[in-house]
């Protein structure tokens, strides 16, 4: 257990569904991360939120919209996503973002797969 | 891009000592270095973090020279359970001043019995 949680564990959605991944942490972390893990690829850095503020959006298509509503939710909502967008879907947190010694704390994932 | 070069993968037998050298040529100042474990479908897990000279915790050290440019992972004794990806990170500093940290590919280490 590292503090962070998602849910849902597994998604299964067709290309024309609408989803949200949401993400938790209870460790009183300011910053909060979206990443995607695809299958033989490094992990990819997709939006990044500081006190609930979007500082960083890396070129994510608009089909992935994110929502930090408190410095403790993270959801990443989905809407007609390709084949290409299955991955495993990664939240983490840390204290702040601007920190080279900041760890990162990982949740287990949400295995996506778009049918 | 990431800063950091790492084996692809290394074998090692249960029971042994396994090193793992990261480079990192252009590691600023202010930056500490970071190692993550990941097992399959799961997020990477926090091993440990240093700055320089040595860095020993319950499941790894960490081993870092004067000039900085480069680290090794040192994980005593491994057991089958410590097959997984291993990432050499530091941090990498985006437009508008922002900080990141960016995964490479890792060292997938794969324990033989």
């Amino acid at each position: 257990e590292t503090g962070v949680t998602q849910t849902p564990r597994h998604l299964v959605m067709g290309m024309t569904n609408k989803k949200s991944l949401k993400c938790e942490q209870h460790l009183g972390h300011n910053a909060m991360y979206w990443y995607k893990q695809s299958a033989k690829k490094p992990l990819e850095l997709m939006f990044v939120y500081n006190f609930k503020e979007q500082t960083e959006n890396n070129s994510v298509p608009s089909r992935f919209s994110p929502e930090c509503p408190n410095s403790s939710h993270l959801f990443l909502h989905l809407h007609t996503l390709q084949p290409e967008d299955s991955a495993l879907y990664l939240c983490a947190s840390s204290q702040e973002e601007v920190a080279s010694a900041d760890t990162q704390y990982f949740g287990p994932g949400t295995r996506l797969t778009v049918l | 891009l990431a800063k950091t070069t790492q084996p692809i993968s290394m074998d090692s037998y249960e029971g042994q000592e396994v090193n793992i050298t990261c480079s990192h040529n252009n590691i600023a100042t202010n930056d500490y270095i970071t190692w993550y474990q990941q097992f399959p479908s799961q997020g990477p897990r926090f091993i440990i973090q240093g700055y320089k000279t040595k860095v020993t915790n319950e499941v790894a050290s960490l081993f870092i020279p004067a000039d900085r440019k480069s680290s090794t992972l040192s994980l005593p004794r491994v057991s089958l359970s410590d097959t997984a990806v291993y990432y050499c990170l530091v941090g990498d500093i985006l437009g508008a001043g922002s900080y990141q940290l960016t995964f490479g590919k890792g060292t997938k280490l794969s324990v033989i019995p």
